[in-house]
């Protein structure tokens, strides 16, 4: 099992809808959680970090975590073209490092 | 402030040759990154530093070496170029720890 599993996508999304995305992590003991975006071509860039259960709200941005079940979503409000993007979602993972999954591909469509 | 800067931007190299991939940071973090990304997938980490002379292997370290002489340049050097080296490679930073990572801009490099 994949320690960050996400699923690849591409997800389409219309203009102006809510995107989700989703995340699960298979360590129980993980306490921080990230999302970065990554436009094509570019590196990636920290959006949103989330520590806590529940949702965490940033702008258009909302993180949800749920440690009993060992997920973490993003969700995206009035979704513009410009969030047309790869999604990586990260766990810190043991000795100081960052473990991401593969990333979710989201075209958002005028 | 420039943050983490990389150099080159893209480089070919032949299998059996040698280079070093530069990174540098003038926001004076202590921790810092280097992983490689192939196409399609996520970021896999192949060393890191958490401050100067500090080094450590991350997933993937094979192939690859880094030294951390100072805080601001943490270059990763390659031996003997193998087509499977094939990837983007980025730098990255943090100031507090491995969660909030600032990211340089990559290197593309082809192993022929």
């Amino acid at each position: 099992q994949k320690e960050v599993e996400q699923n690849s996508g591409p997800l389409s999304v219309p203009e102006g809808a809510i995107a989700s995305l989703n995340c699960t992590y298979s360590d129980r003991g993980s306490q921080s959680f990230f999302w970065y975006r990554q436009y094509s071509g570019k590196s990636p860039e920290l959006i949103m970090s989330i520590y806590s259960n529940g949702d965490k709200e940033d702008g258009r941005f909302t993180a949800q975590l749920n440690k009993a079940s060992q997920y973490v979503s993003l969700l995206i409000r009035d979704s513009q073209p410009s969030d047309s993007a790869t999604y990586l979602c990260a766990v810190i993972g043991g000795a100081q490092k960052l473990v991401f999954g593969q990333g979710t591909r989201l075209t958002i469509n005028p | 402030n420039a943050g983490v800067t990389q150099t080159p931007k893209f480089r070919i190299l032949k299998i059996g040759q040698s280079m070093t991939l530069q990174c540098t940071q003038d926001m004076n973090h202590n921790y810092m990154y280097w992983y490689r990304q192939d196409p399609g997938m996520g970021l896999k980490l192949i060393y890191y530093s958490v401050g100067a002379g500090i080094t450590d292997k991350g997933e993937v370290p094979n192939g690859y070496n880094v030294s951390r002489s100072t805080t601001e340049d943490f270059p990763l050097r390659l031996e003997l170029a193998a087509p499977s080296q094939t990837s983007v490679y980025f730098c990255a930073s943090s100031s507090s720890g491995p969660g909030e990572q600032y990211f340089g801009p990559g290197t593309r490099l082809t192993v022929t």
